[in-house]
């Protein structure tokens, strides 16, 4: 199975910041990288796909980048509804996996 | 865009089975690939199995292996997972979720809770 970790495991941060999340894939998986946000009670939110592809309706305060095993997520000026968990996925092959997540939380 | 409506809360009881549904809408189920995840309460992200785009069948991840049973009615365009021999470990929310590589839609989650 590939492994995934995401670093931080938790940031702190201000609106207006500009946070930057990496994920590493434990073997390389090309692009077949997707990123979502969550927030409690809810269901998982689509961000980035392709490792670097906007999700329609996703704000361009988001972009990804990366390829191969390693990979970023950045949010150029935090907004407070962007506080939230951050979960990387890989679909390169079976099983899919996720990264342990990256909570965004209020300085 | 894909609507995910899944079925309500389970209570269940140690060695039970739980069998929870997800209907799509705006697209037939035949089009589309789905999964199951679920997150266990304050934890991450758990992939169970879903529809392999490429080939067309199910698959399992290997944790579930002989203890999961995902299925397709497409006739009413419905996806159910059915979890058998439950233990408080499989207390977790279950989402339903729509893609082939990645998940684009999600259903809104269904809680079980396994307790005696």
């Amino acid at each position: 199975d590939i492994q995934m970790t995401q670093s931080p495991s938790s940031v702190s941060a201000s609106v207006g910041d500009r946070v930057t999340i990496t994920c590493r894939a434990s073997q390389g998986i090309s692009n077949w990288l997707a990123w979502y946000q969550q927030t409690p009670g809810k269901a998982p939110k689509l961000l980035i796909y392709g490792a670097s592809f906007l999700q329609s309706g996703v704000p361009s305060r988001f972009s990804g980048s990366g390829s191969g095993t390693d990979f970023t997520l950045t949010i150029s000026s935090l907004q407070p509804e962007d506080f939230a968990t951050y979960f990387c996925q890989q679909g390169n092959s079976f099983p899919f996996t996720f990264g342990p997540g990256t909570k965004v939380d209020i300085k | 865009q894909v609507q995910v409506v899944q079925s309500g809360a389970e209570v269940k009881k140690p060695g039970a089975s739980v069998k929870v549904s997800c209907k799509v809408s705006g697209y037939s189920l035949t089009e589309l690939s789905m999964h199951w995840v679920r997150q266990a309460p304050g934890k991450g992200l758990e992939w169970m199995g879903g529809v392999d785009a490429e080939e067309g069948e199910i698959v399992y991840a290997q944790k579930f292996q002989g203890r999961v049973t995902m299925t397709e009615d497409t006739s009413t365009d419905t996806a159910y997972m059915e979890l058998s021999s439950l233990t408080s470990e499989d207390t977790a929310v279950y989402y339903c979720a729509v893609g082939a590589f990645r998940f684009d839609d999600w259903g809104q989650g269904t809680l079980v809770t396994v307790s005696s």
